[in-house]
């Protein structure tokens, strides 16, 4: 198993619609977990910290689950400019030091 | 806000060519971390480094070296560039490793390799 796996999509989705996706991680150990945005030919930029009680920012809300071993996103009332690719973080220590584990990515396109 | 900065943003070298790419960081970070990002395969660690003159090797390391002689700036190296080495190199910086730290990126180099 992947240490962490993404759906690559595209999610084609039209604007207005609230969209889901979820990350999945194969290491219990792991610590801290994060959504990044990237825009074509763009660097990642943060979009939020997922925390175990989940959090929520505006249209967009993330949470974790432990017992299954997945984080999601959901974002509510799309819009154009949400079209991007979704990079699920997850940052675990093994025995000798942090490790940072990218997903491939969530490709989404807002349809007008 | 913090910014790190890529010294170019488009690059384009011959194979056996010695390839340079810097990465500077204005907040003082700890960390700083070069990944290489290609279709299908996501990011890719090649090094990071936690302090001046230290480094670790990332996932993929094989064609690369990098130089951390000052905290602000760490460089990429490729010894030898060859076709394989053509992709986005993203530089990131973070101010501590743990495991609660975020990753503050550049806006990457697109580097050809022909």
């Amino acid at each position: 198993r992947k240490e962490v796996e993404q759906d690559p999509g595209p999610f084609n989705v039209p604007e207005g619609a609230t969209v889901a996706f979820n990350c999945t991680y194969s290491n219990s150990a792991s610590q801290s977990f994060f959504w990044y945005r990237q825009d074509c030919r763009k660097e990642p930029k943060l979009l939020m910290s997922v925390y175990s009680s989940g959090n929520e920012d505006g249209r967009f809300t993330a949470q974790l689950n432990r017992a299954s071993q997945y984080i999601s996103l959901l974002i509510r009332d799309s819009k154009l400019s949400d079209s991007a690719t979704y990079l699920c973080v997850v940052n675990m220590r093994d025995s000798r030091d942090d490790k940072i584990i990218f997903g491939k990515g969530t490709r989404l396109h807002i349809l007008p | 806000d913090v910014k790190v900065t890529q010294s170019s943003r488009y690059l384009v070298k011959r194979t056996g060519e010695k390839v340079f790419l810097e990465c500077v960081q204005d907040m003082d970070h700890e960390n700083m971390f070069w990944y290489r990002q290609d279709p299908g395969l996501g990011l890719r660690l090649i090094y990071f480094s936690y302090d001046v003159k230290m480094k670790e090797k990332g996932d993929i390391p094989e064609g690369y070296s990098v130089s951390r002689e000052k905290k602000e700036r760490f460089s990429l190296i490729l010894e030898s560039a060859s076709t394989n080495q053509t992709s986005m190199y993203l530089c990131a910086s973070s101010w501590e490793l743990s495991t609660n730290e975020k990753l503050f990126f550049g806006s990457g180099t697109q580097l050809s390799v022909l």
